[in-house]
């Protein structure tokens, strides 16, 4: 009965390098979020996505992030030429359909610090 | 304007008190309303989830919902130091999809 898998639990980048955060929704869930938490912060909503579309990017970055959920695999969250503001613990959440209850399970979170 | 508002606390309690934690929520079709607790450095975990106006007891937790006024409320029993945690209230809103937007949080201390 595994659950949301994220990995890597904790990332360090330099100023400039990429990071990847991969997020394995529930099994039989088809819908993933991101979210985006800076210490002492609430969570912000950065990407929607189900399998192989993005139904609502409106809270990621313009510039630098990206995501995808291909048909085959986790969903990635891309972010290139990190900052330091970039720093913070990233949460994917899934869902099993369309949330119509809205209910969403969380992974552990991926922990970004950038030197 | 924020669209889910909480206080950010820390709300402090006695062990064996009632705690009441309270959020609000901006005038746009809302949906569903949630309550997720989230332990320091850990991810966060639903504890409630209310639907309909009134009030949904599930053990010691019990949500009330108040779509007239726009607000949502958790009300912990016999508060238990286990409960010291930060404390999400979730709304998804309507269009389209039930796009789930969270509150700051509300930080809760249960003194022994």
């Amino acid at each position: 009965n595994a659950g949301v898998m994220q990995n890597p639990r904790h990332l360090v980048r330099r100023r400039g390098q990429e990071a990847r955060l991969r997020c394995s929704p529930m099994k039989g869930h088809s819908h993933v979020y991101w979210y985006r938490q800076l210490p002492e912060e609430g969570l912000k909503f950065m990407v929607y996505l189900q399998k192989e579309n993005i139904i609502d990017e409106s809270g990621m970055p313009k510039e630098r992030f990206s995501a995808e959920f291909p048909k085959e695999g986790p969903s990635i969250l891309r972010i290139q030429q990190v900052v330091r503001g970039d720093s913070a613990a990233y949460f994917c959440a899934s869902s099993p359909r369309t949330p119509d209850t809205g209910e969403l399970f969380f992974g552990e979170g991926s922990r970004l610090t950038v030197l | 304007q924020k669209e889910v508002e909480q206080n950010s606390g820390p709300l402090s309690v006695p062990e064996g008190a009632i705690a009441s934690l309270n959020c609000t929520y901006s005038d746009r079709v809302s949906q569903s309303f949630f309550w997720y607790r989230q332990y320091s450095g850990k991810s966060p975990e639903l504890i409630m989830s209310i639907y309909s106006n009134g009030d949904k007891e599930d053990g010691r937790f019990t949500a009330q919902l108040n779509k007239a006024s726009q607000y949502v409320s958790l009300l912990i029993r016999d508060s238990q130091p286990s409960d010291s945690a930060t404390y999400l209230c979730a709304v998804s809103f309507g269009g389209g999809y039930q796009k789930v937007t969270f509150g700051t949080g509300t930080k809760l201390q249960v003194i022994p």
